[in-house]
């Protein structure tokens, strides 16, 4: 079956200007994470939904960042004034359900942002 | 809180070699642990999966490892390197319900023949 797909697949953009990413999350999976992967900082935890719960936001680094997930389906993720430290490979994720943690999270090839 | 740390950034091995690349975690709830690999401009993909049912975990590829709460560990083997097994190895811990993984900062597989 079709895995998770995220779009575009490269962006390039300048300094200041707005972004918007999108994922589209296995078909039928509850739970969806955002995730920020860098040189020097690794991957880290951004965002996550979870049905129809309020999303946990504690991982997001500063309120230019924001993210919904509408129909409990497809995510995006908008970055705001973006800056150069934004640069990075975000990726999504998704799982089935979220028990104690021991769900599989299935990744997407993620977006490459480059913000010039 | 939860935190992995993975020993060694880069490890090199000769095809047929031993693989052995180490992830240690700390957790103040029973941990549950996974290892993903990366390759190149590819998104992740899990290799196996920590649960409580076995400590001695077998994934894809010929990888397995071995939950050691004793000494908080869940190194990543594989008896005999391949070439294709060249990639971005990342060990990761989640236990709180309703959290994300915690990703160390990943240990990058070089095989040379």
């Amino acid at each position: 079956g079709a895995g998770v797909s995220q779009s575009p697949s490269n962006k390039v953009t300048e300094k200041g200007k707005d972004v918007e990413l999108r994922c589209d999350p296995i078909s039928g999976h509850t739970a969806l994470y955002w995730y920020r992967q860098s040189l020097g900082q690794g991957l880290e935890f951004l965002i996550y939904f979870q049905g129809n719960s309020a999303p946990d936001k504690s991982g997001l680094p500063s309120d230019r960042f924001s993210a919904e997930r509408t129909g409990g389906s497809v995510s995006t993720l908008t970055i705001q004034r973006t800056q150069q430290e934004d640069s990075a490979v975000y990726l999504c994720a998704s799982s089935p359900e979220l028990a104690e943690g021991q769900e599989t999270q299935y990744f997407g090839p993620g977006t490459r942002l480059l913000v010039l | 809180a939860q935190s992995v740390t993975q020993l060694g950034s880069h490890v090199s091995v000769s095809e047929g070699a031993l693989v052995l690349l180490r992830c240690n975690y700390s957790s103040s709830v029973p941990p549950y642990l996974f290892w993903y690999v990366q390759y190149p401009n590819q998104g992740l993909q899990l290799l196996l999966k920590y649960t409580s049912a076995a400590t001695l975990v077998k994934g894809i590829n010929g990888f397995e490892a071995e939950f050691k709460k004793s000494e908080t560990s869940f190194h990543l083997t594989k008896p005999s390197a391949h070439m294709s097994d060249a990639a971005e190895y990342f060990c990761a811990v989640s236990g709180e319900a309703g959290t994300a993984l915690i990703f160390g900062k990943g240990t990058t597989l070089s095989v040379s023949s």
